[in-house]
């Protein structure tokens, strides 16, 4: 059972443009969202998350937008770079009781190609 | 700050085989995590440690797996005997409770040790 899914397995973007990745869910308990960036040969790093009482988080070149009704989330990057070529996963967690845990349920991950 | 620390980086074994990886966390995180990252897909939480306890291992195959955290610090990863469905990258990632957004948990991972089996 896929709770969370990025659909897109590919992303192929111009240097400058905007770059759109796309994620869904299907666990309603899930109450916190994470993005990773990952380099080959590299562990995952944290990029930006949004908690399920926002709709929007900004943090420089990158906007998560989440629609909780749709159990949908967006990556925006706006300027894309090539340094931005990585695979980005999605990953979502559910509070318990007021105590949040760091399980995270990771999408099958989205290669984005930047090209210069 | 120093990051987490995994190793080895690479093991190749075959079937039936024992392997071990190691990891480190960031100094002072409580909360350890065991992941196994599969080609072409996302990684799959194995075990999850609060200090040296166990949080949650529903999803460790134990009958072939094992992990230990003595100590609270450091921690090892166990398979024994290795299937080749077991190739993938073992992630090792801690976390500290509070940062950012309260109740939000951030995971720093490792850098992961690759396991092939023949």
């Amino acid at each position: 059972d896929q709770q969370v899914k990025q659909n897109s397995p590919s992303l192929s973007v111009q240097e400058g443009r905007i770059s759109i990745l796309n994620c869904d869910y299907t666990n309603s308990m899930f109450d916190y969202f994470l993005w990773y960036k990952k380099y080959p040969a590299e562990g995952p790093t944290f990029l930006i998350s949004i908690s399920s009482i926002k709709d929007k988080n900004e943090d420089g070149r990158f906007t998560v937008f989440l629609n909780k009704s749709a159990k949908h989330l967006s990556l925006h990057i706006v300027p894309s770079q090539p340094g931005d070529s990585a695979v980005y996963f999605c990953a979502a967690s559910a509070s318990a009781g007021g105590t949040s845990y760091g399980k995270l349920t990771f999408g099958q991950g989205t290669i984005l190609t930047v090209h210069p | 700050e120093a990051g987490v620390a995994q190793s080895p980086r690479y093991k190749i074994i075959e079937k039936r085989q024992s392997v071990a990886f190691w990891c480190n966390p960031i100094s002072g995180h409580a909360t350890l995590y065991w992941y196994q990252q599969i080609l072409g897909q996302g990684p799959k939480l194995l075990i999850q440690f609060q200090n040296n306890g166990v949080v949650d291992d529903s999803q460790l195959p134990k009958d072939r797996f094992s992990a230990e955290r003595l100590k609270g610090v450091d921690s090892t990863l166990k398979i024994q005997p290795a299937k080749l469905e077991d190739s993938a990258v073992y992630l090792c990632a801690s976390n500290q409770r509070g940062h950012g957004i309260p109740g939000a948990n951030v995971l720093t991972f490792g850098a992961g040790s690759r396991l092939t089996v023949l």
